[in-house]
């Protein structure tokens, strides 16, 4: 069974960089069937696509985001991250990683339990 | 702002069918049949419902089923349990952009 589990600061101050890691376990990331990705949850609000990559390290990013952010690819690890840089607290929100179904629908069909991530001084 | 507008909450009562809209534009739901469906339970991730309009991944019970209509998409779920008590998204493809579109999200009350 797939498994994705998020992992990083849960408190980051204003102005830094907030970085994720996403390890997936049951399967391996190279496959070409599938992108892999990232989505926000403000707290008691809706989702938030933020960005996606392929085991080759091809990147989509949300252009409201794209300025300050980069998602990467270790194959190696079976891991993927994302960097958002310059946060407020507006980048307070739930973080999901997620499996992506290739192809034009971009499902997502296998999520992470989330990781809540405020941005305080 | 939402790309595609859900109605903010929805209800019924056990046994009842109902039925969430999913609106965009030709640019998304109205020419591209990969519309998706998610349901959230508090405090945990979506799950896939529904797929391309209309299909259910594996596992996913039959009374929960999607169509399309020019611009709007809806799902209905029909004979309403508690345990469908719910947010709701729905997601589109979008030819603007190379990225997934969320609805706003809809909360599914059972009465």
């Amino acid at each position: 069974q797939l498994q994705l589990q998020e992992s990083g600061p849960g408190l980051v101050k204003p102005s830094e960089t907030l970085s994720l890691t996403c390890t997936v376990s049951g399967g391996s990331i190279s496959s070409s069937s599938y992108y892999w990705g990232w989505i926000r949850q403000p707290p008691g609000k809706g989702l938030e696509w933020i960005g996606s990559i392929y085991y080759s390290g091809s990147t989509y990013y949300n252009p409201s985001l794209k300025s300050r952010v980069t998602i990467s690819v270790d194959t190696s690890k079976n891991q993927f991250s994302l960097k958002v840089s310059s946060v407020t607290a507006a980048d307070t929100a739930v973080y999901y990683c997620a499996r992506i179904l290739s192809g034009p629908g971009n499902y997502l069909d296998y999520w992470g339990q989330g990781t809540l991530v405020t941005v305080s001084s | 702002q939402s790309a595609l507008t859900q109605p903010a909450s929805v209800s019924g009562s056990p046994g009842q069918s109902i039925t969430i809209s999913c609106t965009g534009t030709s640019s998304d739901v109205g020419d591209y049949n990969y519309v998706s469906w998610y349901q959230q339970h508090p405090g945990k991730a979506p799950k896939l419902m529904i797929y391309d309009v209309s299909n259910r991944p594996s596992g996913v019970s039959n009374r929960f089923s999607g169509s399309k209509s020019g611009n709007t998409a809806s799902l209905t779920i029909s004979g309403l349990q508690a345990e469908d008590e719910a947010d709701y998204y729905c997601s589109s493809y979008t030819s603007s952009s190379a990225y997934v579109v969320f609805g706003g999200g809809t909360k599914l009350t059972v009465l």
